[in-house]
């Protein structure tokens, strides 16, 4: 039973490039909310998807966009690239859209901006 | 808006030594859920605490969700070098539509 896939596990870009970030839910899971974690921070939430919808959305300009595709899994794409998105963009999925379900994270993409 | 607080930032223990770790919330929260995340790992679900008082216990960890339900804490007794990571509380937000997490609560075992 595979769990959350993302990918790349690294990436190094530079200002204004733009990034596409993949990530495939657990098995059974129909919701996955993206997160951005600084370095030695908490997990920052950035938006959530749902039946291919953008359902919740947290404090991020709208550089960041993202998708979700019928077969649940979800890209993470952010434009005009900033030095201060460095970041472990960490993707989480789960069984409906819920607080009071776990989130099952994936092992990030790390990405440094030059 | 919501601030989830937790402290303390590090902790530096001898293993066998106890450890607790409390997270603070600005809001009332309708449940709590702790993760633990491994250096250069991901964050990786504890537990979930609903009902106000709850207690539980996973082995040497133990669980509480204050009587407000504003406040949560993890203890562990007896820590090991595998309990090295960062400790994570994170609750619903204002509108209980997503999750807020603390900053977490760094933890080093010495052998």
């Amino acid at each position: 039973d595979a769990g959350v896939t993302q990918s790349p596990t690294h990436l190094i870009k530079t200002r204004g490039q733009q990034v596409t970030l993949r990530c495939s839910p657990k098995s059974g899971h129909d919701t996955v909310s993206w997160y951005q974690q600084a370095l030695g921070q908490g997990p920052q939430f950035i938006f959530q998807y749902y039946e291919e919808e953008e359902r919740q959305r947290g404090n991020f300009p709208d550089r960041f966009s993202g998708h979700q595709f019928p077969n649940y899994s979800s890209e993470l794409n952010v434009n005009a690239l900033l030095l201060g998105d460095s970041a472990l963009y960490l993707c989480a999925s789960s069984f409906g859209t819920g607080t009071n379900q776990p989130q099952h994270f994936g092992d990030g993409t790390r990405l440094s901006i030059l | 808006g919501q601030q989830v607080m937790q402290i303390p930032q590090y902790q530096h223990v001898q293993e066998g030594e106890d450890f607790t770790t409390y997270c603070n919330s600005s809001t009332t929260l309708s449940n709590i859920q702790w993760y633990k995340q491994r250096p250069g790992g991901h964050p990786v679900f504890l537990i979930q605490l609903v009902k106000s008082g709850e207690v539980k216990k996973q082995k040497r960890l133990t669980f509480q969700f204050g009587e407000a339900k504003k406040n949560s804490s993890l203890h562990i007794t007896a820590t090991q070098t595998t309990d090295v990571g960062t400790y994570f509380c994170a609750g619903p937000d204002n509108y209980g539509q997503n999750f807020v997490f603390g900053p977490g609560t760094r933890l080093s075992v010495l052998p």
